[in-house]
């Protein structure tokens, strides 16, 4: 069965800042690999999705994720950090025809 | 396109009473839907899997007989917490996928969410 693993429970960052969150998952097939977010008491927007081909995926709110097959790794990367991207992250994996398993999540913190 | 609403956002119940979820793919057919249930700090857990004109297959662990689905048509299905408890309190999201000829896998879009608070 596949599995997500989010190492990070809880980051903060500044203002303006890098972000990488992680996400490591176990599938022993190609895997397809999403990154949602979520804001408080709602439900979840899709970042970016991977399913095949450039292993650099860009996606919406200037996100974007790398895929790495050898390091089973899926993380999520933004060069500069803004007070609106307080919320929580889920990394997820997809396998088989269309089940889809979350990781815990990873509540980021924006400080000014 | 691929929205997914839910009805109610937010509904508060006593014990004991029986509460409805609906989940509407509003603009395409979703010939699978999904159920899942996020507890406070936590992640999503699948609940059960319906697909339209069959019954709902639960996960381990989910009481199929409290959490009654119904997935009558290609764009409504039903969630139905009978005989809630405060222990039912939760937020619960649907997703819906749509057929794709020939894909390898089926995209979820997902629900808004609807809190639930049993007293």
């Amino acid at each position: 069965a596949q599995s997500v693993t989010q190492p990070d429970i809880h980051i903060t960052v500044s203002e303006g800042a890098s972000l990488e969150l992680r996400c490591n998952y176990s599938y022993g097939a190609t895997p397809y690999l999403f990154w949602y977010v979520q804001s408080p008491g709602q439900g979840l927007q899709l970042l970016l999705k991977y399913f095949s081909g450039d292993t650099l995926v860009q996606g919406i709110k200037g996100f974007e994720a790398e895929f790495k097959r050898s390091q089973s790794s899926f993380n999520l990367r933004k060069p500069s950090v803004h007070w609106s991207d307080a919320a929580e992250y889920f990394c997820a994996v997809g396998a088989g025809y269309q089940k889809v398993t979350f990781g815990i999540g990873t509540k980021l913190q924006v400080i000014p | 396109g691929a929205v997914v609403s839910q009805h109610p956002s937010r509904v508060i119940c006593k014990s004991g009473t029986s509460v409805k979820i609906e989940c509407r793919s509003l603009d395409f057919q979703a010939t699978t839907m999904f159920w899942y249930r996020q507890f406070p700090k936590q992640s999503l857990m699948l609940m059960a899997t319906s697909n339209e004109g069959s019954k709902a297959t639960y996960e381990q662990g989910v009481e199929k007989d409290k959490f009654l689905i119904n997935h009558a048509s290609l764009t409504l299905s039903t969630l139905t917490v009978t005989s809630a408890h405060p222990e039912d309190s939760s937020f619960y999201i649907c997703s819906a996928s749509r057929y794709s000829r020939g894909a390898t896998y089926n995209e979820q879009f997902f629900g808004p969410g609807t809190r639930l608070t049993v007293l």
